[in-house]
């Protein structure tokens, strides 16, 4: 599975897109980007994946380069209750267990 | 709702004693899997059940053993607790184990543990 590198903290203003970047230039082509989140305390939830293509879903857009050597996660009007740290993950598509956490990308949303 | 649940939420072990996570979906998730999480850190595999009647070990597996009991059950077991294994456990389960049918895991909320 790809090495990915993430920003160890980022901030927000209430409202504002969120844009929260990760690096994966060791990615192969058949390595999915998984991101998700922690709120503090709590377990990660799953927010998107993707491949290749740019993916939205009701909880954010995912943004992956041409070459997929990196994306960028984009909370378009980030909330308070986005505060939380932010892992991006890469998983192979015939990886029958592993997904790996790195320390992710706080992200903290002021008011 | 459905999802993950875990029990207990806390717990306080002396050192040397052992005890039994309990993780419970009700998503009928082929695969479940356990992670620890120490502070500052991100989340380590300790176990994973790709499939009822199955499981294998993930990066930290020493200290623990595990249980895939039905479909729905998989427990974590210390069998004598050290205070290594101070940490946050959490559960997951997913359709199944492969990527890409896997659109992503669903974690409990977390059973915290000290050992003094």
């Amino acid at each position: 599975d790809a090495k990915t590198t993430q920003p160890p903290s980022m901030d927000c203003a209430e409202g504002r897109a969120a844009n929260l970047p990760c690096n994966h230039s060791t990615i192969s082509g058949n390595e999915y980007v998984y991101w998700y989140r922690q709120i503090h305390s709590q377990g990660p939830q799953y927010i998107i994946h993707g491949l290749k293509n740019n993916e939205t879903n009701e909880m954010a857009s995912l943004i992956i380069t041409e070459d997929r050597k990196s994306s960028t996660l984009i909370l378009p009007h980030a909330t308070l209750r986005d505060t939380a740290v932010y892992y991006c993950i890469g998983r192979s598509g015939g990886s029958n267990y592993k997904l790996t956490f790195g320390k992710g990308t706080l992200l903290t949303v002021n008011p | 709702n459905a999802g993950v649940t875990q029990t207990p939420k806390f717990q306080v072990l002396k050192t040397g004693q052992s005890m039994t996570l309990q993780c419970a979906q009700d998503m009928n998730h082929n695969s479940m899997y356990w992670y620890r999480q120490d502070p500052g850190m991100g989340l380590r595999l300790i176990y994973y059940s790709a499939s009822e009647g199955t499981t294998d070990k993930g990066e930290v597996p020493n200290g623990y053993n595990v249980s895939r009991l039905n479909k729905r059950e998989f427990s974590l077991r210390l069998e004598s607790a050290a205070p290594s294994q101070t940490s946050v456990y959490f559960c997951a389960s997913s359709e199944q184990a492969r990527a890409p049918l896997n659109y992503g895991y669903t974690f409990g909320s977390g059973t915290r543990l000290t050992v003094v």
